[in-house]
């Protein structure tokens, strides 16, 4: 069974530098195919890509936030860490992490966690 | 970048009706196209993925159609389970997703 789960600060000041850890299990990030994907969504708003890892450490991002995006993974600890640089309100969102199968599809799924960007 | 266009934005059924989202993508795709079902405070949830294939254990009054830019969602018989919001997720060339259909009670 596959589960994702987000870790990171519920709050960051603009112009701060925003670390989240989505911990997994049910795969291995070792294994040819597979991959995480995070995505965010701004309150009432729709889901947004923001980018992709995969087994081969071979990394895409969104091309309107690529600058300020960092994504890695620990295959050790089973974790995949997104960074995004110089927080925005405008940042504000539910950010989620998904499982990437070998289709590329995002079948499962974290909870989601809330970030709010305010001084 | 692949766009997705979705539309209409918002759809006003009753129980009973038969519901259709179409999803437009701004160059061909194949049929690598997935429908997502999310509800207030919940990730989202696959239903349907590779255009038309339904994902393990959703209804079978969900059904996907389509290839290359057109692609729709239906709805056979909408149920008071089925009042959510819905996307649709390119995944020919990263990740795009549509902007959202609302689908509220009437």
């Amino acid at each position: 069974q596959i589960t994702l789960k987000e870790s990171g600060p519920t709050l960051v000041k603009p112009t701060q530098t925003l670390t989240l850890t989505c911990t997994f299990s049910g795969f291995s990030l070792s294994t040819s195919g597979e991959g995480v994907g995070w995505i965010r969504q701004p309150p009432g708003k729709a889901l947004e890509w923001l980018a992709l890892i995969y087994w081969d450490d071979d990394k895409r991002y969104s091309p309107s936030l690529k600058s300020r995006l960092t994504i890695t993974k620990d295959t050790s600890k089973n974790q995949v860490v997104l960074t995004m640089a110089n927080m925005d309100p405008v940042d504000t969102a539910t950010y989620y992490c998904a499982h990437r199968d070998s289709s590329n599809r995002g079948d499962y799924w974290g909870q989601g966690t809330l970030v709010t960007v305010s001084s | 970048d692949i766009q997705m266009t979705q539309s209409p934005s918002t759809l006003s059924a009753s129980v009973g009706d038969r519901v259709t989202i179409t999803c437009r993508a701004s160059q061909s795709i194949s049929s690598w196209l997935a429908w997502y079902q999310q509800k207030p405070g919940k990730a989202p949830k696959l239903l349907i993925y590779k255009a038309s294939s339904l994902e393990s254990g959703v209804p079978s009054r969900f059904s996907g159609s389509g290839s290359g830019t057109e692609f729709t969602l239906t709805i056979s018989s909408l149920q008071p389970d089925d009042f959510a919001t819905y996307y649709c997720q390119q995944y020919n060339s990263r990740w795009t997703f549509g902007q959202g259909t609302k689908v509220e009670i009437k």
